[in-house]
């Protein structure tokens, strides 16, 4: 059974800093997912890693993908106030999501 | 891109009552949908898998003659919170997948709150 753990849970950092979030599965997953919630709202698809050193920018943010580790993380360069959200990682299990327990970012200005 | 509906986006009800949610694919055929329930401050939980025409694979702890999910069509699953009480307030998303692809478009999710 596939589990995805994140960490931190919390993370409260300045604004222009770089933070590094972390995602950690434990058994094969074909592919991990980054998702970011705003408060009040649905999932909105970040990344979608498929292989093993895939890389994914999109403005401040950059996923990676580890397979061998089974690790993934979603690194964030000179975070800004619109940044602040929750971050969701999740891995799959056939067609289904496994979801980690999600990261708090709240960035201070 | 891909849009999932829901409906309604939020809904408020007394105890006892039944609430339907809808999840609709809109510009695209969904072959499979899957209904999450999340928790105030919590993650994402699956609750459920919908598979067009035929019954609903549900998970371990979720009671499915409390939650009646169809997927009568490839536009179209319902969620049906039968009985509803205070511990089912939650928000509740749906996701919808189209063949062959890899990826799961989420609704904008339902506010359920059960007085």
């Amino acid at each position: 059974e596939l589990k995805v753990e994140q960490n931190p849970l919390f993370l409260s950092m300045q604004e222009g800093k770089n933070y590094t979030i972390y995602c950690n599965y434990s058994t094969t997953s074909d592919r991990l997912y980054w998702y970011r919630q705003d408060p009040g709202k649905s999932l909105e698809s970040l990344f979608v890693l498929l292989s093993n050193g895939a890389v994914k920018q999109e403005g401040r943010l950059m996923a990676s993908l580890d397979t061998k580790a089974r690790l993934s993380t979603l690194h964030i360069t000179a975070a800004v106030h619109d940044l602040s959200a929750t971050y969701f990682c999740a891995g799959a299990e056939a067609q289904k999501l496994v979801f980690g327990q999600g990261t708090r970012l709240t960035i201070n200005p | 891109g891909a849009v999932v509906s829901q409906h309604p986006s939020r809904v408020i009800c007394k105890s006892g009552t039944s609430v339907k949610i809808e999840c609709r694919s809109l510009d695209f055929q969904a072959t499979t949908m899957f209904w999450y329930r999340q928790f105030p401050k919590q993650s994402l939980m699956l609750m459920a898998t919908s598979n067009e025409g035929s019954k609903a694979t549900y998970e371990q702890g979720v009671e499915k003659d409390k939650f009646l999910i169809n997927h009568a069509s490839l536009t179209l699953s319902t969620l049906t919170v039968t009985s509803a009480h205070p511990e089912d307030s939650s928000f509740y998303i749906c996701s919808a997948v189209a063949g062959g692809l890899n990826e799961q478009f989420f609704g904008p999710g339902t506010r359920l709150t059960v007085l």
